[in-house]
Order: C-alpha cells, then sequence, then structure tokens
C-alpha cells in the first residue's frame, strides 16, 4: 500500500497569499495518477487536479499541481477568501487507491 | 447535469448490516467506475473501492473486502454498498463518486452518514 504523507498538517495564511502544498509517497504513483482535493465543511471533496498537472473541469488556472515519482505539489498562486479548506492528495494508480491526511489552510 | 443522489442517513446496531445507495444521473452510467470514500467525524477519506459500472468488476480495498459488497444496477443507474458487521469506528459518512481509469474522482453524491450505536 502506497502512504501518502502531507505536509504542512495546517497553514494559517491571508488572502492574496501564494502557497505550496506537498505530498510525498512512499514509493512511486503508477502513471502518475495523483490527483487532488479541496474539501470544505459539510462538503463533499471537489476534484481540483488529475494526473499530477492537470486541472479539472471549471478549477481556476490559480490552481495548479506539479511532481511526479514520490513528490507531488500543489501550487495556489494567490489565495482567495474561498480556498481556506481541507485538501486531500489521493493516488490512484495502484490499489488501493489511498489518501494523503490533508492540510488544512486556514486565515 | 450530472448528478449522484444518495440514500438518507442509517442508525445501526453493532453487528448489522447498512446498504447505500447511490443514483446517477446526467451521464452514461456505464461509462465510469463507482468508488465508495468514507470520512470518519473529524477524520481524513478513506478509498473503500471501487466497481465497474460497465461489467461489474469490483476492487475492494483489503481493509474491507470480507465486509463490503459493492453492486449496480443498470437498469436504474443505481451503485449499491453494503458493510457488514457493522462497528462503532464504521461511524461515518460514506461518498460514492465516479471516476475513469486516468482521473480522480470528478463528482461526488452529497453523503450519507451511518451512524453505529448500541
Amino acid at each position: 500500500e502506497i502512504v501518502l504523507t502531507q505536509s504542512p498538517g495546517t497553514l494559517s495564511l491571508s488572502p492574496g497569499e501564494r502557497v505550496t502544498l506537498s505530498c510525498r509517497a512512499s514509493q512511486s504513483v503508477t502513471s502518475n495518477y495523483l490527483a487532488w482535493y479541496q474539501q470544505k465543511p459539510g462538503q463533499a471533496p471537489r476534484l481540483l487536479i488529475y494526473g499530477a498537472s492537470s486541472r479539472a473541469t471549471g478549477i481556476p488556472d490559480r490552481f495548479s499541481g506539479s511532481g511526479s515519482g514520490t513528490d507531488f505539489t500543489l501550487t495556489i498562486s494567490r489565495l482567495g477568501p474561498e480556498d481556506f479548506a481541507v485538501y486531500y492528495c489521493q493516488q490512484y494508480g495502484s490499489s488501493p487507491y489511498t489518501f494523503g491526511q490533508g492540510t488544512k489552510l486556514e486565515i | 447535469q450530472i448528478q449522484l443522489l444518495q440514500s438518507g442517513a442509517e442508525v445501526k446496531k453493532p453487528g448489522d448490516s447498512v446498504k447505500v445507495s447511490c443514483k446517477a444521473s446526467g451521464y452514461t452510467f456505464t461509462s465510469h467506475l463507482i468508488n465508495w470514500v468514507r470520512q470518519a467525524p473529524g477524520q481524513g477519506l478513506q478509498w473503500m473501492g471501487w466497481i465497474s459500472a460497465y461489467n461489474g468488476n469490483t476492487n475492494y480495498a483489503q481493509t474491507f473486502h470480507d465486509r463490503v459488497t459493492m453492486t449496480t444496477d443498470t437498469s436504474t443507474s443505481t451503485a449499491y454498498m453494503e458493510l457488514r458487521s457493522l462497528r462503532s469506528d464504521d461511524t461515518a459518512v460514506y461518498y460514492c463518486a465516479r471516476s475513469v481509469y486516468y482521473m480522480g474522482a470528478d463528482y461526488w453524491g452529497q453523503g450519507t452518514l451511518v451512524t453505529v450505536s448500541s
């Protein structure tokens, strides 16, 4: 089973700032099948990025993903008030499709 | 528009079974996988497995392999997840979500809270 470790656990930031979230895998992610999700309280997760770097439909271009192998990042170029949420990475290249433990962005 | 509509909240006793439904609309049901993901209160996301709506093939996480059954009814575009021998630590919100092999889960149901308590 691939273990995904996200860092940091919590980030305190201000609107307008740039942020980079990290997701490290315990072994190489097959075909870089790595996704990022945003989840707000009481809501289902929302897909942001798939295949490590492809934005999902309707996702603003301030969200970008990069990385390959075992190291991946999600960058938000300018934080909007609506971006304060929990972010999860997930690998779906090999079963079981594991999630990271999440990074919380707070104001 | 694409929607996944899940069944309502359930309260079960330890040892019971629960069956959650997920009705899809707005797309060709058989062209996607249906994943099941759960989230315990205040915790992260846990993938349980997927079922192919095309041919019924399943891929379960080993953690749940002996307690979970995922099925589909293509006549009603509905997926089901049954979890047996419930324990208190199965208390969680259960989500269905559609995906294809090269993408993550792009549409999610609203979630179904399953509470297991004596």
